[in-house]
């Protein structure tokens, strides 16, 4: 398997500009997670998906991050418009969860490489 | 909120050593624990995942400890070799998140 997948790997954009994210996750898993990271705050979870339903979004940091996925091997993470301060690296993972509950016997989660995103 | 913590920050060691590195957590009611490992300007590469039920993990060179009463976890690297360069990340899972600690930096020595 060529493990998780995420466009662009390098994204570099104005303020105001809509910039969308890619993932393509392990064949056969069933749930989608969205990560930021940046020095100051590290990893943060933003959203995840459970059988390409969102389940908890209370990550998102504003209206202007939306995310979707329209199938199993498929999802994107929108900004519109982008900002300065959205400037991090963005990591998709992918895990076989039993269940929609996060913990919930949750298996390991594997990492995309993440697109590092600088918005100028 | 759960808090990870993981001292110390960085570590240099020379190669051969065997060394430990900590990750702790305030909030024992965590399904599992996962260690990672990330490269510079790459992802995450998980290590090792422990669930909340078992003590440890091993995985070659690497061995996970968890504590959870204690909200501790430990990842022992044995003969470390210059390869092991690279940031530390554990990460606990509760009900509704992955909390992930910011890291040991380790540097192995040739």
């Amino acid at each position: 398997d060529a493990g998780v997948i995420q466009s662009p790997r390098h994204e570099v954009t104005e303020m105001g500009q809509e910039v969308t994210l890619r993932c393509k996750p392990i064949s056969g898993h069933n749930s989608l997670f969205w990560y930021r990271q940046t020095m100051m705050r590290g990893l943060e979870l933003l959203i995840y998906f459970n059988n390409n339903v969102p389940i908890d979004d209370s990550g998102m940091p504003e209206d202007r991050f939306s995310a979707k996925m329209p199938n199993a091997s498929f999802s994107t993470l929108k900004i519109q418009p982008s900002e300065p301060r959205d400037s991090a690296v963005y990591f998709c993972a992918s895990s076989l969860a039993l269940s929609g509950l996060f913990g919930d016997r949750g298996y390991e989660q594997y990492f995309g490489p993440g697109t590092r995103l600088t918005v100028t | 909120k759960q808090e990870v913590t993981q001292i110390p920050a960085a570590l240099s060691v020379p190669e051969g050593e065997n060394l430990v590195l900590n990750c702790s957590f305030t909030d024992s009611a965590i399904y599992n624990l996962q260690w990672f490992r990330q490269d510079p300007g790459k992802g995450l590469t998980s290590l090792l995942l422990i669930q909340s039920s078992q003590r440890e993990q091993t995985s070659g060179r690497l061995n996970a400890s968890l504590d959870k009463s204690s909200g501790r976890s430990t990842l022992y690297i044995a003969a470390s070799q210059p390869g092991d360069s690279a940031t530390y990340l554990c990460a606990v899972t509760g009900a509704n998140n992955l909390f992930f600690g910011t890291g040991t930096r380790l540097t192995v020595i040739p």
